[in-house]
Parts: C-alpha cells; sequence; structure tokens
C-alpha cells in the first residue's frame, strides 16, 4: 500500500505565507491521484478544503489554494489567520482506495 | 443540504464487534458511494473501504480485510459499518464519508474498547 508524506508541523506567522506539501512514495502526485486536503480542529470531523487538486469548498476562505508542486501536491495558505491553526491532512485516491497522509499541525504564531 | 448523521457513541469489550450506521439524506443515496474512515486518538485518519452506493460492492483496506464488513439499506438511505474481533486499539472515532467531488463527513461516533 502506498505512503502518503506530510511534513509533521509548521509555523507561520500572521498574515504569513505557507505551503504543505503531499507526496507519494509511488512516485509523482498527479491529478489523477484526485488530491484533497481536509482541516481538523480539535473533536471536530474534518472538513473538506480542496477538492480534486485545486477546487475550494464554498466555505473556503480565498487565502487557501491548491495545486501541484514539484511532483507533489500542495497546499498554499498566503496571510495567515490566527483561526487557521490546525491539522491539515492529504488525501490520495488509488486503485486500492484512499490513502490519508499523516497530517501536518499548522501553527500560527 | 447534504446531512451525515450517524449513530451514538458505543463501549464494546474486546473480543465484541460494533456496528455503526450512516443515515443520509439530501441527496439520491445510490447515486454515491461511502466510505468508513476512523481517527484513534491523537492519530491520523485511517480509510477503512467504501461501498458502492449503486450496486453495493465494496473495498476494503488490506488492514482490515476479513474484520469489517460495509453494507446499505437503500429503503432507509443508511450505510453500515461493522467491525469485529475489536481489540483497544480499535478505539478511536469513526466518520462516514460521501464519495462526492467535494467529499462530506458524518460527525463521527466513538468507540471504546475496554475491557
Amino acid at each position: 500500500q502506498a505512503v502518503v508524506t506530510q511534513e509533521p508541523s509548521l509555523t507561520v506567522s500572521p498574515g504569513g505565507t505557507v505551503t504543505l506539501t503531499c507526496g507519494s512514495s509511488t512516485g509523482a502526485v498527479t491529478s489523477g491521484h484526485h488530491p484533497y486536503w481536509f482541516q481538523q480542529k480539535p473533536g471536530q470531523a474534518p472538513r473538506t478544503l480542496i477538492y480534486d487538486t485545486n477546487n475550494k469548498h464554498s466555505w473556503t476562505p480565498a487565502r487557501f489554494s491548491g495545486s501541484l508542486l514539484g511532483g507533489k501536491a500542495a497546499l498554499t495558505l498566503s496571510g495567515a489567520q490566527p483561526e487557521d491553526e490546525a491539522e491539515f491532512y492529504c488525501l490520495l485516491s488509488y486503485s486500492g482506495g484512499w490513502v490519508f497522509g499523516g497530517g501536518t499541525k499548522l501553527t500560527v504564531l | 443540504q447534504v446531512q451525515l448523521v450517524q449513530s451514538g457513541a458505543e463501549v464494546k469489550k474486546p473480543g465484541a464487534s460494533v456496528k455503526v450506521s450512516c443515515k443520509a439524506s439530501g441527496y439520491t443515496f445510490t447515486s454515491y458511494s461511502m466510505h468508513w474512515v476512523r481517527q484513534a486518538p491523537g492519530q491520523r485518519l485511517e480509510w477503512m473501504g467504501w461501498i458502492n452506493g449503486a450496486n453495493g460492492n465494496t473495498k476494503y483496506s488490506q488492514k482490515f480485510q476479513g474484520r469489517v464488513t460495509i453494507t446499505r439499506d437503500t429503503s432507509a438511505s443508511t450505510v453500515y459499518m461493522e467491525l469485529s474481533s475489536l481489540r483497544s486499539e480499535d478505539t478511536a472515532v469513526y466518520y462516514c464519508a460521501r464519495d462526492a467531488t467535494t467529499v462530506d463527513w458524518g460527525q463521527g461516533t466513538l468507540v471504546t474498547v475496554s475491557s
């Protein structure tokens, strides 16, 4: 089974920009993996932020964007706000099913 | 709007089975597949398997193969996930997630396995 990797933790200053990445042990991440990004705050269910690489949900703030970058899926936050502090998970689809990354704990400090 | 409402928290003893339900509304039930995902305390999200909403075909993660069964009742617009031979490591929040373009999540069901 594929392994999906994310940075365990990142810190960004308020108003700053940060990029989270999502890699696959099988090779480059492509649009065929239909990358998703979810935000999860303590005690809450995950919430979809980005689907199919770069599409935003109706509730996704404009400061979040998704892309493919250097063979990985990427989530960029431009203009971080205190309320963006959360765990972020990526999800890739394979023929065998879904595989989640280990999550990135984002601190806004 | 789409709603996925899961059954309530469960406490089970090791070796027992648990069956969690996920009642869907706000869309055509048979048009979408449903996944089950779990999250142990402080751990990552973990995919367990999914069921095709149209024909009931299933696919399970190798990790849970033989222990998990996902079924559906189209008349009740409900999907079920049954996990057997429970052990303490199965203590987790279990989520259903609709396989739509955007992925919609249930609220989660806490299953505690303890003697």
